[in-house]
């Protein structure tokens, strides 16, 4: 069974920096492709970063070049390193597995979550 | 690229049937059959409903379907019930190798 556990999250201040880990099971990570997606409290789904199972990245605009994804395939685990965080990264963070269809090459779903960790940017 | 359009709320009786419709473009919705749903619970992670326009994956009720027409998506949950009131958020995979999500939709049960 398909298990992902966040942690990491919590309060920081503007301009700090914070890493999210999760912890994969049933699986292995580095044969999958993986995102973090976000949650501003109240409001929708946004896909922040994904990793593609041969090491490559995407981010959203709003995160690139402060925010990077990685993974440890001995500790079976996803990051997301986030520096310079704003008050308006404020959201429940979701790493996700995704589909990968190779018709389009591209991810076209996601299949697992896990159940988020809060991170608060805020003086 | 833009969010799917989605209507904030549905509501609907025990037993009833509601549809949740989720609009997009020919750039996303309208271009490929890769529509996907997801059933939220309040303070809960999103949880997969329907991959690929209709299927439905392992264990979801079958009270769960779902269809495309064009650049737009539906959602129908039939005999609703209780636990079925939930926020629920379409997905599309767009021409730029994207995943887009659309707005969500509160489903509320009478």
């Amino acid at each position: 069974e398909v298990h992902l556990v966040e942690s990491g999250g919590g309060l920081i201040q503007p301009g700090g920096n914070l890493r999210l880990s999760c912890a994969a099971s049933g699986f292995s990570v580095s044969g999958q492709y993986m995102s973090w997606v976000r949650q501003v409290p109240g409001k929708g789904l946004e896909s922040v970063a994904v990793l593609y199972s041969g090491g490559g990245t995407s981010y959203a605009d709003s995160v690139r070049g402060r925010f990077t994804i990685s993974r440890d395939d001995s500790e079976n685990t996803l990051y997301l390193q986030m520096n310079s965080l704003r008050p308006e990264d404020t959201a429940v963070y979701y790493c996700a597995r995704n589909k990968f269809e190779t018709l389009v090459r591209g991810l076209i779903f996601y299949e697992d979550w896990g159940q988020g960790t809060l991170v608060t940017v805020s003086s | 690229q833009s969010a799917l359009t989605q209507p904030a709320s549905v509501s609907g009786s025990p037993g009833q049937s509601i549809t949740i419709s989720c609009s997009g473009s020919t750039s996303d919705i309208g271009h490929y059959d890769y529509v996907s749903w997801y059933q939220q619970h309040a303070g809960k992670a999103p949880k997969l409903i329907i991959y690929n326009v209709f299927n439905r994956p392992s264990g979801i009720s079958d009270r769960f379907s779902a269809s495309k027409s064009g650049n737009s998506a539906s959602l129908t949950i039939s005999g609703l019930q209780a636990d079925d009131e939930a926020d629920y958020y379409c997905c599309s995979y767009t021409t730029l190798n994207t995943l887009v999500f659309g707005r969500g939709t509160k489903v509320t049960v009478l």
